[in-house]
């Protein structure tokens, strides 16, 4: 069973830079033709897509904040990351990761981990 | 805005068929994905492409689409359906990934 977990600071402050890290366990993020997504719930709201990150390293973002935004990926480690920089309330959010196959979507997902910007 | 159109909210009386709608112009060539997000859980997948639920999605839950139209219909829907559902597919350059903005299905 694949399983995934954020991790990563609660808070953060403004115009700071947000860094989480998913951890996959039952996967190998270096093999098959999978997508590693974040995708983030601000309270109250619904899902935003961020970007998700290839086994190349290859990497496809939200226009909306891709230039704030940058995933990674450490194969040797099996997990993959966000960052989000010049943070502002507006970002406070559930952050999840989740594999996409490419085609359809995403089957597993992380709990989530909710950051919220505050000073 | 989002590329995908939900209604925001939509009722159905406990047993009864209910049909949630997304509209986009994505949606003329590809097929949507649907998610249920109960309070305080992670998403949960639910249906995805022609005809295809993930193992322990129960068979109630089917998908159609029409045009620039994708349907969720539940058959016969019970008290434990009552969540948000979202649809998700591409966007037209095929690169990103894009959400309607939810529906909150209420089982009366």
């Amino acid at each position: 069973q694949v399983h995934l977990q954020e991790s990563g600071p609660g808070l953060v402050k403004p115009s700071q830079t947000l860094s989480l890290t998913c951890t996959v366990s039952g996967d190998s993020i270096s093999s098959g033709g999978f997508y590693w997504s974040w995708i983030r719930q601000q309270p109250g709201k619904g899902l935003e897509w961020i970007g998700y990150i290839y086994k190349s390293g290859s990497a496809y973002y939200d226009p909306a904040l891709k230039s704030r935004v940058s995933i990674s990926i450490d194969t040797s480690k099996n997990q993959f990351s966000l960052k989000l920089t010049s943070v502002t309330a507006a970002d406070t959010a559930v952050y999840y990761c989740a594999r996409d196959d490419g085609d359809y979507g995403c089957e597993y997902w992380g709990q989530g981990a909710l950051v919220t910007v505050s000073p | 805005s989002s590329e995908l159109t939900q209604d925001p909210a939509v009722s159905v009386a406990l047993g009864q068929t209910v049909r949630i709608t997304c509209q986009g112009d994505s949606l003329r060539s590809l097929y949507a994905t649907w998610y249920q997000q109960k309070p305080g859980q992670a998403p949960v997948l639910v249906f995805y492409g022609e005809n295809n639920r993930p193992s322990g999605i129960p068979d109630r839950f089917s998908g159609s689409i029409s045009g620039n139209t994708a349907s969720l219909t539940i058959t016969g829907a019970q008290a434990e359906d009552e969540a948000d559902y979202y649809c998700n597919s591409r966007d037209r350059t095929g690169d990103r990934r894009i959400f309607g903005g939810g529906t909150r299905l209420t089982v009366l």
